[in-house]
C-alpha cells in the first residue's frame, strides 16, 4: 500500500553542516511530492515540493529532487543553522487524493 | 491573512466528556482536513471535506465525528473522550482536493 519511509531521527548536526534527510515513497503511479516542516510548537508548514520526476524543489536552501527511478525525495542543505531545528516530515498525493505523511525526522543544530 | 486557525489551544478532558474542536479558514479553500499527530507516527487522516456541503471518513474516523459547517469551518467532536484520543490535532485546507494543504497551529488533547 501507500506509504512514505524516512530516515529515523533525532539528526544532531553542528552548525554549517551539510544536511541529508532520506524519503523513499511506495506510491501507485508518479504522485506530487512534499516536504512539511514543523517547528516546536507550531503546525506543519510547507517547506518544498515537486510535481513530476526529475523536479527539483528549492526553498530557504533546502533542495529535494524527485527521483522516480529510485522512488526517492531526498531532503538536503548545503549548511544548517540553529534555526533549522525542527521536524521534517516527506509526503506525497496517492491515487485518492489524500496526503499520506511518513513518520518525520526531528532535525537538532547545535551551535 | 490569518490562514487556518483553530480553537482551543490546549485542552484537558476526562474520559467519557465530550468537546469540538474548531476550524476555521480564509483562503476561500473548498477543501478542509483534520487530522492527528502521534509520536513516532507522523499525521494520519481522521475526516475530511472535499467540498462543502460533504464528509468523509480518513483513516482513523472512530470516535470522531465531524461537521462542515460552511465554506470556511470544520469541526471535530469527540462524543464520549478516551485516553486514546490523547493527541496534538490539526486542521488543514487546500483549494481543491489533492492541491496543496495549508495547516493551522494545533490542539494539543490530553484526556485524563
Amino acid at each position: 500500500g501507500d506509504s512514505v519511509t524516512q530516515m529515523e531521527g533525532p539528526v544532531t548536526l553542528s552548525e554549517e553542516a551539510f544536511l541529508t534527510i532520506n524519503c523513499t515513497y511506495t506510491a501507485t503511479g508518479y504522485p506530487s511530492l512534499f516536504w512539511y516542516v514543523q517547528y516546536p510548537g507550531e503546525g506543519l508548514q510547507l517547506l518544498l515540493k515537486a510535481t513530476k520526476a526529475d523536479d527539483k524543489g528549492s526553498n530557504k536552501g533546502f533542495e529535494a529532487t524527485y527521483r522516480k527511478e529510485t522512488t526517492s525525495f531526498h531532503l538536503e542543505k548545503g549548511s544548517v543553522q540553529v534555526s533549522d531545528s525542527a521536524v521534517y516530515f516527506c509526503a506525497f498525493y496517492n491515487q485518492g487524493g489524500k496526503l499520506i505523511f511518513g513518520q518525520g525526522t526531528e532535525l537538532s543544530v547545535k551551535p | 491573512n490569518a490562514g487556518v486557525t483553530q480553537t482551543p489551544k490546549f485542552q484537558v478532558l476526562k474520559t467519557g466528556q465530550s468537546m469540538t474542536l474548531q476550524c476555521a479558514q480564509d483562503m476561500n479553500h473548498n477543501s478542509m482536513y483534520w487530522y492527528r499527530q502521534d509520536p513516532g507516527m507522523g499525521l494520519r487522516l481522521i475526516y475530511y471535506s472535499a467540498s462543502e456541503g460533504t464528509t468523509d471518513k480518513g483513516e482513523v474516523p472512530n470516535g470522531y465525528n465531524v461537521s462542515r459547517l460552511n465554506k470556511r469551518e470544520f469541526s471535530l467532536r469527540l462524543e464520549s473522550a478516551a485516553p486514546s484520543q490523547t493527541s496534538v490535532y490539526f486542521c488543514a485546507s487546500s483549494s481543491g482536493f489533492g492541491d496543496t494543504q495549508y495547516f493551522g497551529p494545533g490542539t494539543r488533547l490530553t484526556v485524563l
